[in-house]
């Protein structure tokens, strides 16, 4: 079965220090796609990133990166230069492309609190 | 705008009395969802809808129904709401299985 780990709950950093949220998934599928989502204090969920399993390389937007190994099972996220304006709970997810009767099922992992303190 | 409404955004409401969660989108996206966010167990799938009268149960369904009468909309049906069921609620949607999905607001119930 297909599972999503963050083991970090809460973390907590100065700002301007560089943070990393760590992503461990379990899937027996070969095709599958991982995801991470923001959810600020306002409590809407926003996608940020979207990876293919057969897609490894990093990608870099701005301040945000994700690094992606295959032979860990890891999707990990990196903010670098913390601002506040980064406080929010981090979601990263996992979508399986198992066509069970059509559908798409998007699992989640428990969540990051990330808070920035000025 | 693209957009996932959800409403009402907060709803207080005593056990048993029954309920529906609207959702609707303006994306012409076949797949829907139904989510509930608890604290220290991330988002759990309720119930999900690849298009028009199809519909199937994720991995919470108990307690809780829903309907695809027209692509737009997928309400989330409460017929007799228990404390247990207080939570806070997404519905999501999507063009494609694996894009991933768009979240509405959210609508944060609680039952007592």
């Amino acid at each position: 079965a297909q599972k999503v780990t963050q083991a970090q709950t809460e973390i907590s950093v100065v700002e301007k220090e560089d943070v990393t949220l760590d992503c461990v998934y379990e899937t027996r599928d070969t095709t599958y796609y991982l995801f991470w989502y923001k959810q600020p204090p306002s409590g809407e969920l926003v996608f940020l990133i979207r990876r293919n399993s057969f897609d490894e390389q990093n990608e870099i937007s701005g301040r945000y990166s994700w690094n992606f190994q295959k032979s860990t099972s890891s999707f990990n996220f990196t903010i670098t230069a913390s601002q506040v304006v980064d406080s929010a709970v981090y979601f990263c997810a996992l979508s399986e492309a198992v066509r069970t009767q059509g559908a798409q099922k998007l699992v989640f992992g428990q969540g990051t609190r990330l808070t920035i303190n000025p | 705008e693209a957009q996932v409404t959800q409403n009402p955004r907060y709803l207080i409401t005593v056990t048993g009395k029954k309920l529906t969660v609207t959702c609707s989108q303006n994306m012409n996206h076949e797949y829907m969802s139904w989510y509930r966010q608890d604290p220290g167990l991330g988002l759990r799938q309720i119930y999900y809808s690849m298009n028009v009268e199809v519909t199937d149960k994720g991995d919470v369904p108990e307690g809780y129904k829903v309907s695809r009468k027209e692509k737009r909309n997928f309400p989330l049906i409460l017929e007799s709401p228990s404390p247990n069921q207080t939570s806070l609620y997404f519905c999501a949607s999507s063009s494609d299985r694996l894009y991933g999905y768009t979240f509405g607001s959210g609508t944060r119930l609680t039952v007592v």
